[in-house]
């Protein structure tokens, strides 16, 4: 099955810019969405469609994909963005279709 | 705005099945697929299956066919999540979510961002 890899941990300091990567195979000719999930609290749409954003999240949060990696880059980083952050494919040939990456933790 | 409201925390003995409901309000059930997200305590996100409302046809991850059942109720805006033969390492937190892109045809489904989450279950599976 398709797998997406995300490092454990991303340390940023606040007004600093975070990047966070998602890695699989020629993930470039996927769409990939991206959630924030904050500690007892459901995952919230922060990005799809790899640069899309739904009404609500801040123009700080930015989306790229290409190759075998996308990238989540959240601008002038504050402490609210303090969260886990997933990214989430759907590869229709996999027998476990949906994927989400193993999460990133981001420290402010 | 629709908002996904789940049922509430749950107790199960291994071996015993679990059905979780998914209610939707404030629009359109039918027009959107609802997929089942499960996380396990201190663990990432899995996914688990969809439900395409206007067919009621569901898709399955493999790992979790023969005990994993889907289903909706499209007069009452309503999904289920029904997991049998509950292990421990089936104690999670399960979340449904829409998805406005989901379908499936021709026996190929395809699915696209999780717009809207409901608050989460809590599955505890204990002896």
């Amino acid at each position: 099955s398709y797998v997406l890899t995300q490092p454990p941990s991303v340390s940023v300091a606040p007004g600093q810019t975070a990047r966070i990567t998602c890695g699989g195979h020629n993930i470039g000719s996927k769409s990939v969405h991206w959630y924030q999930q904050k500690p007892g609290q459901a995952p919230v749409l922060v990005v799809y469609d790899d640069s899309a954003r739904p009404s609500g999240t801040p123009e700080r949060f930015s989306g790229s994909n290409s190759g075998n990696t996308a990238t989540l880059t959240i601008s002038r980083v504050e402490a609210g963005d303090e969260a886990d952050y997933y990214c989430h494919v759907w590869d229709s040939s996999s027998d476990h279709p949906g994927v989400f990456g193993g999460g990133t933790k981001l420290t402010v | 705005q629709v908002q996904l409201v789940q049922s509430g925390p749950e107790e199960k003995k291994p071996g015993s099945s679990v059905t979780v409901t998914c209610k939707a309000s404030g629009g359109a059930f039918s027009t959107y697929a609802i997929s089942w997200v499960r996380q396990a305590p201190g663990q990432g996100l899995e996914w688990m299956g969809m439900i395409i409302s206007s067919l009621n046809v569901a898709s399955y991850a493999k790992k979790f066919r023969g005990r994993l059942t889907i289903t909706a109720d499209k007069s009452t805006g309503t999904a289920y999540m029904r997991l049998s033969s509950l292990k421990s390492e089936d104690t999670a937190m399960y979340y449904c979510a829409r998805d406005v892109e989901g379908y499936c045809s021709g026996g190929s489904c395809n699915s696209g961002p999780l717009d809207i989450w409901g608050q989460g279950t809590m599955v505890t599976v204990s002896s």
